[in-house]
This record gives C-alpha cells, structure tokens and sequence, in this order.
C-alpha cells in the first residue's frame, strides 16, 4: 500500500521559516515525480511546485507566488520530499499535500502563519 | 495556462448523469487530471491522461476531451459522488487548477 505522510506544519511569525516533509512508502520513491499542493481555508487547490524525478534531472519548478521564497527537495536515501519555505506571509497560511505522480496523496500538514 | 470549469456549482439526485466542464486558454493536448475532493479530507485521484481512470475509480466515472476542452462525467450518481470536483493541467509549469465544482445533492 503506498502511504504519504507530511509531517512539519506548525504556527510560525510572518517572516519565519519553516521546513515541511513527505515520507513515502510502499513506492519506488525514486521514480517518483512528487508535488506540492496547498489549499488556504475555504479556497481551492494551489499548485506550489514539483521536483522530478532524478532520472529526469531532478529538476523543481514553482509556482510564482513562492518562487524565491520555497525549495522543494528530496532524499531518495529516505523516500522523502521537502518544501522549504522562508519568508513566511499570512497569505501562505493553508493546508499543504504531498502527491505523487498523479496518482497518490498525503493527508495534509497545516501551516498557519500569524503573528 | 488558466483552467475554466463549469458550472461552480451543480445540484442533482442519486441516479442522476453529470457533466462537469473545463475549458483550458491555451492547447494542453491531454494532460488534464480530475480529482476528488471531499469535506476535510485531501483531494482523491480520479482520471490522467483526460480520459485514463485510476484503477480504483468506479467505472460510472468518465473523462473525455483533449486540446482546451474536457469533461468528466458521472453517468450515475452515488451517495459517496458529492464532493468537489478539480481539473489540472500538467501540460506546462506553473501546472495550475481549475476553481473547482460542487456537487451537491438535490
């Protein structure tokens, strides 16, 4: 059974960081193209940014809203993703998912930024 | 690449056939995915490739379309179908969401 469980949201200041993970089992983790998705309270899913595959080069792209603010990385060593966040707003407050190719989620980590 | 879906919101009863729309501003081909998303729960995945179901997705889902225009279709409704629905585009970065349909029951 493949599982993915984010782990790392938490209550942070405006301006804080703060480093979320997604850990997988039950899959090549490897070949795996992951993505980070987010979704503010009442509002739709926002599409935060992918890390391919290393086979594929191991490349991430961003959504504008966080580009030059979060780094998505992984650890194939330990069939986890990252998101990095600095610079935290009040607008990045949401629940942030893990998902896999297209095909599988995580349950989600909260992220309220508040001061 | 923006993603249209219509309509925001749509009533219907058990048995019923629904269509839900989305309409991309520039060619995708086939890359659009449909997911589900119910109350408090993370987002289920239902269809990739526009039309290819996941292997656990019931059969009385279907997506069709290709190039800017895709539907996904309930062709009977069950009780567990009230949800939200989202279409997504992975065709170019940013990949990006439709606004999302409810569905909810009459």
């Amino acid at each position: 059974e493949v599982q993915l469980v984010e782990s790392g949201g938490a209550l942070v200041k405006p301006g804080g960081s703060l480093r979320l993970s997604c850990a997988v089992s039950g899959f090549t983790f490897s070949d795996a193209w992951m993505t980070w998705v987010r979704q503010a309270p009442g509002k739709g899913l926002d599409w935060v940014g992918r890390i391919k595959s290393k086979t594929d080069g191991a490349t991430a792209d961003y959504a504008a809203v966080v580009k030059g603010r979060c780094t998505i990385s992984r650890d194939d060593s330990k069939n986890t993703l990252y998101l990095q966040m600095n610079s935290l707003k009040t607008e990045d407050t949401a629940v942030y998912y893990c998902l896999l190719n297209l095909d599988y989620w995580g349950q989600g980590t909260l992220v309220t930024v508040s001061s | 690449i923006e993603l249209t879906q219509s309509p925001s919101s749509v009533s219907a009863s058990l048995g019923d056939r629904v269509t839900i729309s989305c309409r991309a501003s520039l060619h995708i081909s086939n890359f659009l995915a449909w997911f589900q998303q119910k109350p408090g729960k993370a987002p289920k995945s239902l269809i990739y490739g526009a039309s290819t179901l996941h292997s656990v997705v019931p059969s009385r889902f279907s997506g069709s379309g290709s190039g800017t225009d895709f539907t996904l279709t309930i062709s009977s409704l069950q009780p567990e179908d009230f949800a939200t629905y989202y279409c997504y585009q992975y065709s170019d970065d940013p990949h990006t969401f439709g606004q999302g349909t409810k569905l909810e029951i009459k």
